[in-house]
């Protein structure tokens, strides 16, 4: 089972920020998160990912807090090219395979 | 950009039959996987390749799936005799090895088992 949860949809308006949030509490010390989205049916796409400290980059910024429990995807500036399902995963120790749950659908408004 | 590329897009095959699928990583990743996604469900990892043998492999993953890496570039998945179960979209992703290294996907091969 994935190791994270997130809010199943999100609506944003377009160019407003979007903040999309996972909670990953039973995450260990040496585990990552990775954010990935899938737009239809292609393959995921990289986003960004993170052990401690936030991070970002050209496409997002990600946050995690102290505590490492959870963390925030967000996308600065959203547009309808955004419109997507956002994957949170964290990779289990010692693997390199990734868990995919059910992601949060995003719908970026006009 | 280095991208991971798949062929074909979209194969249709009658059950029973075999098929291939085909996928060239990114040059200098050296961990390659598979997964699929049946349509409307959640992304499946079938199994992951390093050093030309499986790391890693799922439930999914039985008899009747082999993963090969020929060559230098490119990194098969063969179902043996397919089912109308099969049918959905597999991807192919590659990795570095540091710890952390983030995987990049392919656009998906559309298999339909007819």
């Amino acid at each position: 089972d994935a190791k994270t949860t997130q809010p199943p949809s999100m609506d944003c308006a377009e160019g407003r920020a979007a903040n999309l949030p996972c909670n990953h509490s039973t995450i260990s010390g040496n585990e990552y998160v990775y954010w990935y989205r899938q737009i239809h049916s292609q393959g995921p796409q990289y986003i960004i990912h993170g052990l401690k400290n936030n991070e970002t980059n050209e496409m997002a910024s990600l946050i995690i807090t102290e505590d490492r429990k959870s963390s925030t995807l967000i996308l600065p500036h959203a547009t309808l090219r955004d419109t997507a399902v956002y994957y949170c995963i964290v990779r289990v120790d010692g693997t390199y395979k990734y868990i995919f749950g059910t992601g949060t659908r995003l719908k970026v408004l006009a | 950009e280095p991208e991971v590329t798949q062929t074909p897009s979209h194969q249709v095959t009658q059950m029973g039959q075999e098929v291939i699928l085909r996928c060239v990583p990114i040059s200098n990743h050296l961990y390659f996987y598979w997964y699929r996604q049946i349509l409307g469900q959640k992304v499946e990892f079938l199994v992951s390749f390093y050093n030309n043998e499986i790391s890693e492999k799922s439930e999914i993953f039985d008899d009747q799936f082999s993963v090969e890496r020929p060559d230098g570039s490119n990194f098969t998945l063969k179902i043996r005799s397919t089912k109308l179960e099969d049918s959905a979209m597999y991807f192919c992703a590659s990795s570095n090895l540091h710890l952390g290294a983030e995987a990049f996907f392919g656009q998906g091969t559309r298999l339909t088992v007819v």
